[in-house]
């Protein structure tokens, strides 16, 4: 079954930067490379999403790139604010089901 | 949430006990998904269904875990002789159409087994 691992576990970055989050899947058959942003308490919210036929998609701040070759997708934060400290999920779609990574934690520092 | 609920919202219960965790997505979708997050962790996919019919049963951790749906309403999820590692946080989730459509998370079900 498709497997998706994400790193880091844990990333933070001064209010402003850039931060990168990484995943990668085992599954080709992967089709749809959802992210979700989960603030402390409460539920998880999709923040974008990609599909097997594009390379990148872009919204605002943030971006997600597609490596189909290498199987690996990366999701993108520009001029980082202080409302995107969260847990990031990645996740990969197969077929019926979405397969989600372990999760990023951002901090924004001040 | 786009018009998830899950009841109850917190369950404590004693190791042994069965437990049942209801999931509406008010606006009838056709997809519904389950998911469980242990404290600090992922989201762990334990099934779907698209109607009333649960094609993929694979993340169900164990014969104590079952679940069901009415038509494209309410689904029910009932641990049997619940352990502590049963403990976390019962998500679910539904999607218009399947896996490729958004999905919209309900406020979750934190059970805790004593």
């Amino acid at each position: 079954g498709e497997n998706v691992e994400q790193h880091p576990s844990t990333l933070s970055v001064q209010e402003g930067d850039s931060a990168v989050i990484k995943c990668t899947y085992s599954d080709s058959a992967s089709n749809y490379f959802p992210w979700y942003k989960q603030e402390l308490g409460k539920r998880p919210q999709l923040i974008i999403d990609i599909r097997s036929n594009v390379g990148e998609k872009k919204d605002q701040r943030i971006a997600v790139t597609l490596n189909k070759t290498a199987k690996h997708f990366s999701l993108h934060i520009t001029e980082t604010q202080p409302e995107d400290s969260a847990v990031y999920f990645c996740a990969a779609s197969p077929d019926d089901k979405i397969i989600f990574g372990k999760g990023t934690r951002l901090h924004i520092l001040p | 949430g786009a018009g998830v609920s899950q009841s109850p919202s917190n369950k404590v219960t004693e190791k042994g006990k069965d437990v049942e965790l209801r999931c509406d997505p008010i606006s009838g979708h056709t997809a519904l998904y389950w998911y469980r997050q242990r404290l600090g962790q992922g989201l762990e996919f334990l099934i779907y269904f698209q109607g009333n019919s649960a094609p993929d049963k694979s993340g169900l951790p164990s014969d104590r875990f079952s679940a069901e749906r009415t038509g494209e309403s309410v689904s029910t999820l009932t641990i049997q002789r619940t352990q502590q590692e049963d403990s976390a946080v019962y998500l679910c989730a539904k999607a218009a159409g399947g896996s490729t459509d958004t999905q919209y998370f309900g406020p979750g079900t934190r059970l805790t087994v004593l």
